[in-house]
Protein backbone atom coordinates (compact mmCIF):
# COMPACT_ATOMS: atom_id res chain seq x y z
CA UNK A 1 0.00 0.00 0.00
CA UNK A 2 1.23 3.25 -0.65
CA UNK A 3 1.95 5.54 1.89
CA UNK A 4 1.23 9.38 2.78
CA UNK A 5 2.42 11.27 -0.34
CA UNK A 6 3.12 15.51 -0.18
CA UNK A 7 3.56 18.11 -3.32
CA UNK A 8 6.19 19.93 -3.78
CA UNK A 9 8.54 18.66 -1.45
CA UNK A 10 10.48 21.87 -1.19
CA UNK A 11 9.06 25.73 -1.80
CA UNK A 12 10.58 28.94 -1.98
CA UNK A 13 8.23 31.91 -1.70
CA UNK A 14 8.39 35.61 -1.38
CA UNK A 15 6.31 37.73 1.70
CA UNK A 16 3.36 38.96 0.37
CA UNK A 17 2.54 35.30 -1.71
CA UNK A 18 0.58 32.40 -1.76
CA UNK A 19 1.13 28.74 -1.31
CA UNK A 20 -1.02 25.61 -2.12
CA UNK A 21 0.41 22.77 -0.74
CA UNK A 22 -1.28 18.74 -1.39
CA UNK A 23 -1.67 15.90 0.58
CA UNK A 24 -2.47 12.07 -1.00
CA UNK A 25 -3.42 9.80 1.77
CA UNK A 26 -3.08 5.99 2.36
CA UNK A 27 -5.78 4.58 0.34
CA UNK A 28 -8.73 4.14 2.19
CA UNK A 29 -8.23 6.96 4.93
CA UNK A 30 -10.57 9.48 5.31
CA UNK A 31 -8.70 11.61 8.27
CA UNK A 32 -6.02 14.04 7.16
CA UNK A 33 -4.53 16.52 9.61
CA UNK A 34 -1.83 19.26 8.77
CA UNK A 35 0.52 19.85 10.93
CA UNK A 36 3.45 22.94 11.02
CA UNK A 37 6.78 22.02 12.22
CA UNK A 38 9.33 24.27 13.31
CA UNK A 39 12.70 23.83 15.33
CA UNK A 40 11.32 26.34 18.11
CA UNK A 41 7.43 25.22 18.48
CA UNK A 42 7.34 21.85 17.49
CA UNK A 43 4.73 20.51 15.86
CA UNK A 44 1.62 22.21 15.56
CA UNK A 45 -2.04 21.08 15.02
CA UNK A 46 -3.25 23.28 11.68
CA UNK A 47 -6.61 21.35 11.11
CA UNK A 48 -8.12 17.76 10.66
CA UNK A 49 -10.68 17.18 7.76
CA UNK A 50 -12.85 13.88 7.13
CA UNK A 51 -15.20 13.40 4.50
CA UNK A 52 -14.24 17.05 3.17
CA UNK A 53 -15.55 18.46 5.97
CA UNK A 54 -13.16 20.36 8.68
CA UNK A 55 -13.88 18.99 12.12
CA UNK A 56 -11.39 20.96 14.23
CA UNK A 57 -8.54 23.45 13.93
CA UNK A 58 -5.79 24.67 15.95
CA UNK A 59 -4.39 28.55 17.04
CA UNK A 60 -3.59 29.58 13.27
CA UNK A 61 -4.66 32.88 11.78
CA UNK A 62 -7.23 32.74 9.19
CA UNK A 63 -4.24 32.96 6.60
CA UNK A 64 -4.25 29.07 7.25
CA UNK A 65 -6.98 27.49 5.33
CA UNK A 66 -7.67 23.61 3.98
CA UNK A 67 -9.76 21.73 1.95
CA UNK A 68 -10.72 18.13 1.47
CA UNK A 69 -11.47 15.97 -2.23
CA UNK A 70 -13.98 13.73 -2.22
CA UNK A 71 -11.15 11.25 -2.68
CA UNK A 72 -9.98 12.83 0.69
CA UNK A 73 -6.68 14.20 -1.04
CA UNK A 74 -6.16 17.55 1.11
CA UNK A 75 -4.70 20.71 0.42
CA UNK A 76 -3.77 23.66 2.52
CA UNK A 77 -3.40 27.21 1.32
CA UNK A 78 -1.27 29.83 2.93
CA UNK A 79 -2.26 33.75 2.14
CA UNK A 80 -0.35 36.41 2.57
CA UNK A 81 2.77 34.85 3.47
CA UNK A 82 5.26 35.98 6.49
CA UNK A 83 8.52 34.94 7.46
CA UNK A 84 7.63 33.05 9.94
CA UNK A 85 5.37 30.69 8.06
CA UNK A 86 8.61 28.94 7.18
CA UNK A 87 8.56 25.46 8.19
CA UNK A 88 7.59 21.96 7.51
CA UNK A 89 4.63 21.55 6.81
CA UNK A 90 3.34 17.84 7.39
CA UNK A 91 -0.31 16.30 6.78
CA UNK A 92 -1.21 12.46 8.01
CA UNK A 93 -3.74 10.29 7.60
CA UNK A 94 -5.35 7.63 9.50
CA UNK A 95 -8.65 5.34 9.56
CA UNK A 96 -11.60 6.37 11.61
CA UNK A 97 -12.74 3.15 13.18
CA UNK A 98 -15.63 2.68 15.95
CA UNK A 99 -12.89 3.21 18.74
CA UNK A 100 -12.26 6.98 17.54
CA UNK A 101 -8.49 7.89 17.22
CA UNK A 102 -6.22 5.54 15.54
CA UNK A 103 -2.93 5.40 14.55
CA UNK A 104 -1.13 8.49 11.91
CA UNK A 105 0.62 8.09 9.61
CA UNK A 106 3.01 10.67 8.16
CA UNK A 107 3.94 12.31 4.58
CA UNK A 108 7.53 13.41 3.82
CA UNK A 109 6.53 17.10 4.21
CA UNK A 110 6.46 19.89 2.89
CA UNK A 111 9.81 22.28 3.23
CA UNK A 112 8.44 26.01 2.80
CA UNK A 113 10.86 29.02 2.95
CA UNK A 114 9.95 32.40 2.82
CA UNK A 115 12.05 35.25 1.88
CA UNK B 1 -8.18 24.14 27.92
CA UNK B 2 -6.06 21.75 26.19
CA UNK B 3 -2.86 21.34 27.02
CA UNK B 4 0.35 18.71 27.07
CA UNK B 5 3.27 19.51 28.81
CA UNK B 6 6.04 16.91 27.81
CA UNK B 7 9.46 16.48 30.40
CA UNK B 8 12.47 16.19 29.63
CA UNK B 9 13.11 18.35 26.68
CA UNK B 10 16.53 16.35 26.38
CA UNK B 11 17.54 13.19 28.00
CA UNK B 12 21.17 11.65 27.56
CA UNK B 13 21.76 7.62 28.61
CA UNK B 14 24.24 5.44 28.60
CA UNK B 15 23.28 1.87 26.15
CA UNK B 16 21.78 -0.39 28.14
CA UNK B 17 20.03 2.26 30.91
CA UNK B 18 16.66 2.89 30.90
CA UNK B 19 14.96 5.98 29.80
CA UNK B 20 11.57 7.79 31.00
CA UNK B 21 9.55 10.65 29.57
CA UNK B 22 6.70 11.81 31.35
CA UNK B 23 3.81 14.49 29.56
CA UNK B 24 1.24 15.86 31.84
CA UNK B 25 -2.04 17.06 30.36
CA UNK B 26 -4.72 19.86 31.83
CA UNK B 27 -7.85 18.74 30.51
CA UNK B 28 -9.80 15.21 30.52
CA UNK B 29 -11.52 14.58 27.19
CA UNK B 30 -8.63 12.24 25.72
CA UNK B 31 -8.83 8.80 25.63
CA UNK B 32 -6.06 7.84 23.15
CA UNK B 33 -2.63 8.33 24.51
CA UNK B 34 0.02 8.14 21.50
CA UNK B 35 3.72 8.75 21.17
CA UNK B 36 5.81 9.30 18.62
CA UNK B 37 9.35 8.85 17.67
CA UNK B 38 10.73 11.18 15.01
CA UNK B 39 14.43 10.38 13.48
CA UNK B 40 16.86 12.66 12.47
CA UNK B 41 15.09 14.01 8.98
CA UNK B 42 12.79 11.39 9.04
CA UNK B 43 8.67 11.64 9.38
CA UNK B 44 7.36 11.19 12.92
CA UNK B 45 5.94 7.34 13.28
CA UNK B 46 3.66 5.99 15.68
CA UNK B 47 5.65 3.65 18.59
CA UNK B 48 3.12 2.94 20.98
CA UNK B 49 -0.32 4.23 22.23
CA UNK B 50 -2.68 3.39 25.01
CA UNK B 51 -6.17 4.06 25.59
CA UNK B 52 -7.99 4.74 28.42
CA UNK B 53 -9.00 1.86 29.47
CA UNK B 54 -6.01 0.18 30.40
CA UNK B 55 -3.21 1.70 32.62
CA UNK B 56 -0.34 -0.46 31.33
CA UNK B 57 1.00 -1.41 27.59
CA UNK B 58 4.26 -2.90 26.77
CA UNK B 59 5.67 -3.91 23.18
CA UNK B 60 8.79 -5.64 24.01
CA UNK B 61 11.52 -2.57 25.12
CA UNK B 62 9.22 -0.10 24.90
CA UNK B 63 5.90 0.49 27.47
CA UNK B 64 3.73 3.12 28.23
CA UNK B 65 1.74 3.89 31.10
CA UNK B 66 -1.45 6.22 31.99
CA UNK B 67 -2.67 7.44 34.88
CA UNK B 68 -5.97 9.64 34.45
CA UNK B 69 -6.61 10.95 38.02
CA UNK B 70 -3.07 12.62 37.65
CA UNK B 71 -3.66 13.15 34.71
CA UNK B 72 0.05 12.29 32.66
CA UNK B 73 1.01 9.15 30.50
CA UNK B 74 4.46 8.47 30.35
CA UNK B 75 7.34 6.16 28.19
CA UNK B 76 9.87 4.04 29.29
CA UNK B 77 12.30 2.54 26.64
CA UNK B 78 14.67 -0.41 28.72
CA UNK B 79 17.81 -1.47 27.53
CA UNK B 80 18.36 1.34 25.32
CA UNK B 81 20.25 1.09 22.23
CA UNK B 82 22.01 3.81 20.12
CA UNK B 83 19.11 3.65 17.33
CA UNK B 84 16.65 4.87 20.44
CA UNK B 85 17.96 8.26 19.73
CA UNK B 86 15.28 10.38 18.55
CA UNK B 87 12.81 13.10 19.55
CA UNK B 88 10.12 11.66 21.14
CA UNK B 89 6.88 13.39 20.93
CA UNK B 90 3.65 12.24 23.11
CA UNK B 91 0.24 13.35 21.91
CA UNK B 92 -2.94 14.62 23.39
CA UNK B 93 -5.84 13.62 21.56
CA UNK B 94 -8.71 16.15 22.54
CA UNK B 95 -12.79 14.41 21.93
CA UNK B 96 -13.20 16.49 18.77
CA UNK B 97 -10.63 15.47 16.49
CA UNK B 98 -7.43 17.56 17.28
CA UNK B 99 -3.91 16.43 18.11
CA UNK B 100 -1.99 18.30 20.58
CA UNK B 101 1.54 17.50 20.39
CA UNK B 102 4.20 17.57 23.29
CA UNK B 103 7.24 19.60 23.11
CA UNK B 104 9.32 16.67 22.11
CA UNK B 105 12.28 15.21 24.14
CA UNK B 106 15.31 14.79 22.53
CA UNK B 107 17.14 11.54 23.63
CA UNK B 108 20.59 10.63 22.96
CA UNK B 109 22.15 7.16 23.53
CA UNK B 110 25.50 7.03 24.59
CA UNK B 111 27.69 4.29 23.34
Amino acid sequence: KAGVTQTPRYLIKTRGQQVTLSCSPISGHRSVSWYQQTPGQGLQFLFEYFSETQRNKGNFPGRFSGRQFSNSRSEMNVSTLELGDSALYLCASSLVGQGGYNEQFFGPGTRLTVL
Amino acid sequence: GENVEQHPSTLSVQEGDSAVIKCTYSDSASNYFPWYKQELGKRPQLIIDIRSNVGEKKDQRIAVTLNKTAKHFSLHITETQPEDSAVYFCVYTSGTYKYIFGTGTRLKVLA
